[in-house]
């Protein structure tokens, strides 16, 4: 196993259409999170699974924002009616469940710019 | 709620030589971790060291040791004999001791290593 991928790794599109991310985290891992780095800041918590449930939403995940992990393995971040405001690198991270040493492992991120 | 705050927007360093970077937080749990994360630039984000609040003793992994000061909410890393892979920003954070739980991060520090 290579660890966290994600993709696309960029992607630029206009404002009011919408993107999906794909995130592949490491296989036996069973907690998946996304988090979202805006230039000069540290990364900001959006949403986390444990298998396939979404155990926690921050409040920065607008209605706009919509994230699946259908079969506890990849997980889908979908942005509808893109905004601005929502250019950032988008990261993913994975970890082993309950119990385990808590290190998460971080994707490469996908950069998102909204024209 | 939890808040990390790390003051030195940027930092350097002459190669071989110390430098400590600092890390404050704010937190009502009595049990957590500390981390510090390393993001080299265009590449993705690392584990540097770890520390679990319970435990007194400062954590320490090859060239890079923390300073944990309970009290204060304190939580310094030192990097020695300093490389040129050094260079990074560095992003101290925290999460509930719970497990596998998100992070909060800081707004991260930019060492860059002098040869």
């Amino acid at each position: 196993d290579t660890g966290v991928s994600q993709n696309p790794r960029h992607k630029i599109t206009k404002r009011g259409q919408n993107v999906t991310f794909r995130c592949d985290p490491i296989s036996e891992h069973n907690r998946l999170y996304w988090y979202r780095q805006t230039l000069g800041q540290g990364p900001e918590f959006l949403t986390y699974f444990q298998n396939e449930a979404q155990l926690e939403k921050s409040r920065l995940l607008s209605d706009r924002f919509s994230a699946e992990r259908p079969k506890g393995s990849f997980s889908t971040l979908e942005i509808q009616r893109t905004e601005q405001g929502d250019s950032a690198m988008y990261l993913c991270a994975s970890s082993l469940g309950e119990g385990a040493l808590n290190e998460q492992f971080f994707g490469p991120g996908t950069r998102l710019t909204v024209l | 709620a939890q808040t990390v705050t790390q003051s030195q927007p940027e930092m350097s360093v002459q190669e071989a030589e110390t430098v400590t970077l600092s890390c404050t937080y704010d937190t009502s749990e009595s049990d957590y971790y500390l981390f510090w994360y390393k993001q080299p630039p265009s590449r993705q984000m690392i584990l540097v060291i770890r520390q679990e609040a319970y435990k007194q003793q400062n954590a320490t992994e090859n060239r890079f040791s923390v300073n944990f000061q309970k009290a204060a909410k304190s939580f310094s890393l030192k990097i020695s004999d300093s490389q040129l892979g050094d260079a990074a920003m560095y992003f101290c954070a925290t999460s509930l001791l719970s497990g596998n739980t998100p992070l909060v991060f800081g707004k991260g520090t930019r060492l860059s290593v002098i040869a």
